[in-house]
């Protein structure tokens, strides 16, 4: 059964830094592109940041470019978003999903939650 | 970046109603298209793949049609576990896109 589980979400002031983390199990990780999908309460989906199966490609939405970083550790089955200069609009469960590079998403996890508020 | 516009951001409708979603792309995305399903509370389903390829466990009232810039999601016959919201989104080149949503409501 695939499972990505998240965490590292929490409360941070405007301008702070917040490090993301998903575990995943219950697949071959190293197989797979991985990508972030955040929601804003009572917002829809976003697409985030992806990285494809080698960390050869990542991919970046307008609105994070230049203050968010995706990576991996392949030996851990882990993926990461490295968030820097937040601000308010960042506010919103930040999801983990399976797909990146050429494979499409296909599973999610149930989130972390992102505060950015003073 | 590819925009993706969906129609209609609501739809009210009955339980066996016919329901069509409409997804455009602002440019060709070819077949690079999925549809999923999202409850109140609950992650994301994915349900079509591929434009038009059903996802394993989906029930077969869902279909997916269309490539290019204009795609459709349908459910044939509404079921109560049906009402939620869906979201087409586009693989075809990062940044990867959502749509806005459309929600089905129960009439």
């Amino acid at each position: 059964e695939v499972q990505l589980v998240e965490s590292g979400g929490g409360v941070v002031r405007p301008g702070g830094s917040l490090r993301l983390s998903c575990a995943a199990s219950g697949f071959k990780f190293d197989d797979y592109g991985m990508s972030w999908v955040r929601q804003a309460p009572g917002k829809g989906l976003e697409w985030v940041a992806g990285i494809n199966w080698n960390s050869g490609g990542t991919g970046y939405a307008d609105s994070v470019k230049g203050r968010f970083t995706i990576s991996r550790d392949n030996a851990k089955n882990s993926l990461y978003l490295q968030m820097n200069s937040l601000r308010a609009e960042d506010t919103a469960l930040y999801h983990c999903a399976r797909g990146g590079g050429y494979n499409h998403l296909d599973y999610w996890g149930q989130g972390t939650l992102v505060t950015v508020s003073s | 970046d590819i925009q993706m516009t969906q129609s209609p951001s609501t739809l009210s409708a009955s339980v066996g109603d016919r329901v069509t979603i409409t997804c455009r792309a602002s440019q060709s995305i070819s077949s690079w298209l999925a549809w999923c399903q999202q409850k109140p509370g609950k992650a994301p389903k994915l349900l079509i793949y591929k434009a038009s390829s059903l996802e394993s466990g989906v029930p077969s009232r869902f279909s997916g049609s269309g490539s290019g810039t204009e795609f459709t999601l349908t459910i044939s016959s509404l079921q109560p576990d049906d009402f939620a919201t869906y979201y087409c989104q586009q693989y075809n080149s990062y940044p990867w896109t959502f749509g806005q949503g459309t929600k089905v409501e129960i009439k």
